[in-house]
């Protein structure tokens, strides 16, 4: 079945950086961009950038703008999110999803169809 | 970018009950927009693409409308698994954006 598994918990200082990583299985992983999404304890989603498995390229929400990078091995069909100058407000669930595209009324749409199951990342001295 | 806007933050509803919960865009994002459920402890999960398209196995109670800046979710008749929280999201701009969420909780 189509899934993306993420890496387990992590816990860092304020300062270090975090790599959480995302494995795609039961579909081709190049041909869905990726979507990284995250969630402090008790608050909203917020869209952090997306990434195209197939080229690479990328694009950052601007309130991470130099501090993320998105990247993948396609050897693995594994994505990753790289969180750098970590302080306590980055303390929050991170998760990965696809972005499934869907031909309608003439225009392609997007939304995230398949989901991580988010990987807890906390940041603490 | 484009701001989104959700009302109301959360709401008391009974079962059978039919619910509407609104969305707004801080300018036209035609038809881009989706709707996600989240349960607690769990990922979202994609309900409504395009502002009015069921997404695969969502159950028919629920429906998307609207365009350009005001779009609307309505649970026809909510369900005990259907309390949750919901959460809008433009797809328009290549930077996307969630609404702040709608809490659905058991009057």
């Amino acid at each position: 079945q189509v899934q993306l598994v993420q890496s387990g918990a992590e816990v860092k200082k304020p300062g270090a950086s975090v790599k959480v990583s995302c494995k795609a299985s039961g579909y081709t992983f190049t041909s869905y961009d990726i979507n990284w999404v995250r969630q402090a304890t008790g608050q909203g989603l917020e869209w952090m950038g997306w990434m195209n498995p197939n080229s690479g390229n990328t694009g950052y929400a601007q309130k991470f703008q130099g501090r993320v990078t998105m990247t993948r091995n396609t050897s693995i069909s594994t994505a990753y999110m790289e969180l750098s100058s970590l302080r306590s407000e980055d303390t929050a669930v991170y998760y990965c999803a696809r972005i499934m595209v869907e031909w309608l009324r003439g225009f392609y749409y997007y939304g995230m169809d398949v989901w991580g199951q988010g990987t807890t990342v906390t940041v603490s001295s | 970018d484009i701001q989104m806007t959700q009302s109301p933050s959360s709401l008391s509803a009974s079962v059978g009950d039919r619910v509407t919960i609104t969305c707004r865009a801080s300018q036209s994002i035609s038809s881009y927009l989706n709707w996600y459920q989240q349960k607690p402890g769990k990922a979202p999960k994609l309900l409504i693409y395009a502002a009015s398209s069921l997404q695969s196995g969502v159950p028919s109670r629920f429906s998307g409308s609207g365009s350009g800046t005001d779009f609307t979710l309505t649970i026809s008749s909510l369900q005990p698994e259907d309390f949750a929280t919901y959460y809008c999201q433009q797809s328009y701009s290549t930077l996307w954006a969630f609404g702040q969420g709608t809490k659905v909780e058991i009057k």
